[in-house]
């Protein structure tokens, strides 16, 4: 199975600061034929589902707010905030869908 | 609006059985692949289980294999997923996830809709 590991476990931010959480695989998940890389972020707040906010890495989901960003290739990504809202409090897990099964990373928790 | 609804849960003694299910609605239910992912409590998410669009391709965690059994009927737009020989480390909040592909991408374990979500804790 792929290892998923988030860096770091918890941030606390300012409100209006750049928050940057790291997700490292343990092998590659970049389909080189597809030119897409296997990696998913969702966003947890407490007592809800997760929410899908990128997937490719850095495909933004409909409806998530631009301040959400992903980047990143082959085994090391980066989910940044880009200006930190009361509203974006949540725990956010990084999931690779390169090959089964999908596995997560351990989750970041951000604070204000 | 897609929706996904599960039900079923519970609590249940060590070796015990549950019967889940995520009724699904507003949108094509039988074209897409579900899935099972559970959440310990104050824990990560771990996926459990996906089914394909006709349910004769399934594919199980090894922490399940043998002992959940996932299955579909579009007829009902409802995804299942049956626990049996339970065990303590199975207590979790079970979440019904949507890929978010048909056709080709349908085998892309990407989530886009999930459903609240449905406990079972497995205790004496």
């Amino acid at each position: 199975d792929i290892v998923m590991t988030q860096s770091p476990d918890s941030l606390a931010v300012s409100l209006g600061e750049r928050a940057t959480i790291n997700c490292k695989s343990s092998q590659s998940v970049l389909y080189s034929s597809r030119n897409k890389n296997y990696l998913a972020w969702y966003q947890q707040k407490p007592g809800q589902p997760p929410k899908l906010l990128i997937y490719w890495a850095s495909t933004r989901e409909s409806g998530v707010p631009d301040r959400f960003s992903g980047s990143g290739s082959g085994t090391d990504f980066a989910l940044t905030i880009r200006s930190l809202q009361a509203e974006d409090v949540a725990v956010y897990y990084c999931q690779q869908t390169y090959n089964t099964p999908p596995t997560f990373g351990q989750g970041t928790r951000v604070e204000i | 609006e897609v929706r996904l609804v599960e039900s079923g849960g519970g609590l249940v003694q060590p070796g015990g059985s549950l019967r889940l299910s995520c009724a699904a609605s507003e949108f094509s239910f039988s074209s897409y692949w579900m899935h099972w992912v559970r959440q310990a409590p104050g824990k990560g998410l771990v996926w459990v289980s996906r089914i394909d669009t006709d349910g004769r391709s399934t594919v199980y965690a090894d922490s399940v294999r043998g002992r959940f059994t996932i299955s579909r009927d579009n007829a009902k737009n409802t995804l299942y997923l049956e626990l049996n020989h339970l065990r303590a480390e199975d207590t979790a909040l079970y979440f019904c996830a949507k890929g978010k592909y048909s056709g080709d991408w349908a085998n892309s374990p990407i989530f886009d809709n999930w459903g609240q979500g449905i406990p079972v804790t497995v205790s004496s």
